[in-house]
């Protein structure tokens, strides 16, 4: 059973900083593109960024670029979020997601965690 | 960026009754246009790919369909468990952009 466990999410001040972890189970972590969605409260779904299998390729949405930085740890089956200089923006629900491939493009995400919550109050 | 427009807001449908729902993309995003579902409380879920494609397990009731910039979901026969929000995303151009939703409630 695949699973997805996010972790690391809390209160943090206007200008601080956090890092997100998400713990991965049940399929071959190492060969798979993961991703970071977040979702303010009451509100859609945002995609935040991406990471393929061997971290050469990542991207970023222009909303968290320069401030959030993703990577992976293959040998431990885990994808961290690490995000800087966090403004009220930033509180929202942030899932893990695997996403899976069609042909050459790895951009649906067909499983995801239940998600943590990041609150950016002072 | 691509905006991706969905269509309505809220759509009150009686249970049994047939739901469609829409979603419209800013430029032409071909085939590239995924839904998802999203109970109250829970991680969005994989519904269709490629625009049509039903993700595994899923019921025959959901049906995908359209290209280009317009797309459509439908529901046949709604159950109980439909009733959510529904997401549209485009996966044809970075950055990947989502639709706001579609919330499904009961008539």
């Amino acid at each position: 059973e695949v699973q997805l466990v996010e972790s690391g999410g809390g209160l943090v001040n206007p200008g601080g900083s956090l890092r997100l972890s998400c713990a991965a189970s049940g399929f071959t972590f190492s060969v798979s593109t993961m991703a970071w969605v977040r979702q303010a409260p009451g509100k859609g779904l945002e995609w935040v960024s991406h990471i393929g299998s061997q971290s050469v390729y990542i991207y970023y949405a222009d909303s968290v670029k320069g401030r959030f930085t993703v990577s992976r740890d293959n040998a431990k089956n885990s994808l961290y979020l690490q995000m800087n200089n966090l403004g009220a923006e930033d509180t929202a629900i942030y899932y893990c997601a695997r996403a899976e491939c069609t042909g050459s493009i790895c951009r649906i995400f067909d499983y995801w965690g239940q998600g943590t919550l990041v609150t950016v109050s002072s | 960026e691509i905006v991706m427009t969905q269509s309505p807001a809220t759509l009150s449908v009686s249970p049994g009754e047939r739901a469609t729902l829409s979603c419209r993309a800013s430029q032409s995003i071909s085939s590239n246009l995924a839904w998802y579902q999203q109970r109250p409380g829970q991680a969005p879920r994989l519904l269709i790919y490629g625009a049509s494609t039903r993700a595994s397990g899923l019921p025959a009731r959901f049906s995908g369909s359209g290209s280009g910039t317009e797309f459509t979901l439908t529901i046949s026969s709604l159950q109980s468990e439909d009733f959510a929000v529904y997401y549209c995303q485009q996966y044809n151009n970075w950055p990947l952009t989502f639709g706001q939703g579609t919330r499904l409630e009961i008539k």
